[in-house]
């Protein structure tokens, strides 16, 4: 079955760096893009980044443009988050989800498989 | 932006209640919408997409229509696993997708 599988969470003071990791299992990952999408304790979701399945095209959300990097290693069904400069308001769970392609009549993208998240935590 | 407005923000309901929860856009997203479910301490769940096409596996009390600015989610009969919140999320504008406040549903 689809699994998604975040790793590299923590707590990191701000202005540091961290690493996030995303396995995926169990679909040909080199023909999906990937999204990461977070959660602030207690709060809503927000877009934060795509990657393409070819991972050649990235998109970011205004609040981490510049400081958060989206990679994804096809050979290795791996995607990663990159983020520096890291500041209190990126605290949040943060989740990997596959993007479907569906298309009847006209096209739709579907967030359909998440992983159980990552929980980042930026505090002094 | 596309801006997302939920509406009710909270309700109380009992198992087996009809409940409806509606999502407002602030511009036209024709069909391209979907609706998630997410209980404590998990990930969201695709329940509907294209505004009204049930997710695979997704139990058929699920049901989604609208297009345009206005879309709503019904729950026929409420069961104890759909105590839960609700996201709406426009994809008019992908990839820079964005979700509803959220609707939470809890038990009366």
């Amino acid at each position: 079955q689809v699994l998604l599988v975040e790793s590299g969470g923590g707590v990191v003071q701000p202005g540091k760096s961290l690493r996030l990791s995303c396995a995926a299992s169990g679909f040909t990952f080199s023909s999906y893009n990937i999204h990461w999408v977070r959660q602030a304790p207690g709060k809503g979701l927000e877009w934060v980044a795509i990657i393409w399945y070819h991972g050649s095209d990235k998109s970011y959300a205004d609040s981490v443009k510049g400081r958060f990097t989206i990679s994804r290693d096809n050979s290795k069904n791996t995607l990663y988050l990159q983020m520096n400069n890291l500041r209190v308001e990126d605290t949040a769970v943060y989740y990997c989800v596959r993007d479907r392609y569906w298309f009847n009549t006209t096209g739709y993208y579907l967030f359909d498989y998440w992983g159980r998240g990552a929980l980042v935590t930026v505090s002094s | 932006d596309i801006h997302l407005t939920q509406s009710p923000s909270f309700l109380s309901a009992s198992v087996g209640d009809r409940v409806t929860i509606t999502c407002r856009a602030s511009q036209g997203i024709s069909t391209y919408l979907a609706w998630f479910r997410q209980k404590p301490g998990k990930a969201p769940e695709l329940l509907i997409y294209a505004a009204s096409t049930l997710q695979s596996g997704v139990p058929s009390r699920f049901s989604g229509s609208g297009s345009g600015t206005e879309f709503t989610l019904a729950i026929s009969s409420l069961q104890p696993e759909d105590f839960a919140t609700y996201y709406c999320q426009q994809l008019n504008f992908y990839p820079r997708v964005t979700f509803g406040p959220g609707t939470k549903v809890d038990i009366k």
